[in-house]
């Protein structure tokens, strides 16, 4: 069965520190890739999403994912964090050609401080 | 607002009891999804609606659980005879089909659901 795996469950930062949040998933197939994002009291909202081409997407925010298809991993990087960007972070996969079920992990809260 | 809304957003309810929720999906979205999500753990999905079929059903979905979707439009899911180990946010997102594999999906705020 597909899974997905976020090693961190919880990170905190100060302001302008640079960000990267682990994402594996297991799966030999074809894959679109995605993240997440829910801020405090707010639904999940999407971040990028990677489907084909470029492996390198940038999404909302400043925020940006590298596809690495030899390891499985679809890392989110932000180089200098905000106190707003405190939030749950989902890493999410769904199988290409489908209808597109997602499969999340089990998400990263992250904590920035001024 | 034309994002997906879900109803009600709260339901505390005791053991033993039905309940039912609903989702209004955006407009023209063919396709209808719901999750559960518990403390800790990210969205897992439960079953997949296009337009008025149900395509699949998470094993998650025990018989207790049963979803509709009968006009293509809203979507209800009903849990018989709640559990405790029923509690949590039960969430709703749509999408519309377009070619295979770039359609986003997109949530609605949720409803919690507390079994005493």
């Amino acid at each position: 069965a597909q899974s997905v795996s976020q090693h961190n469950h919880h990170v905190i930062l100060s302001e302008a520190a640079s960000l990267e949040l682990g994402c594996n998933y297991s799966y030999g197939g074809t894959v679109n890739l995605f993240w997440y994002v829910q801020y405090p009291g707010q639904h999940l909202q999407l971040l990028l999403k990677y489907f084909s081409g470029d492996p390198l997407v940038k999404g909302i925010k400043g925020f940006e994912a590298e596809f690495i298809k030899s390891k499985f991993s679809f890392n989110l990087r932000k180089p200098s964090v905000q106190w707003s960007d405190t939030a749950e972070y989902f890493c999410a996969v769904s199988l290409s050609g489908g209808y597109n079920k997602l499969i999340f992990g089990a998400g990263t809260r992250l904590a920035v401080h001024p | 607002d034309t994002g997906v809304s879900q109803d009600p957003r709260h339901k505390i309810t005791k053991r033993g009891q039905n309940v039912t929720f609903r989702c209004d999906p955006i407009s023209e979205h063919n396709r209808l999804y719901w999750y559960r999500q518990t403390l800790g753990q990210g969205p897992e999905f439960l079953t997949y609606f296009q337009n008025e079929a149900q395509l699949e059903k998470s094993r998650l979905l025990s018989d207790r659980f049963s979803a509709e979707r009968p006009k293509g439009s809203f979507s209800t899911l009903e849990i018989q005879r709640t559990e405790q180990g029923d509690s949590a946010m039960y969430l709703c997102a749509s999408s519309l089909s377009l070619r295979a594999g770039s359609n986003e999906q997109f949530f609605g705020p949720g409803t919690r659901l507390t079994v005493l």
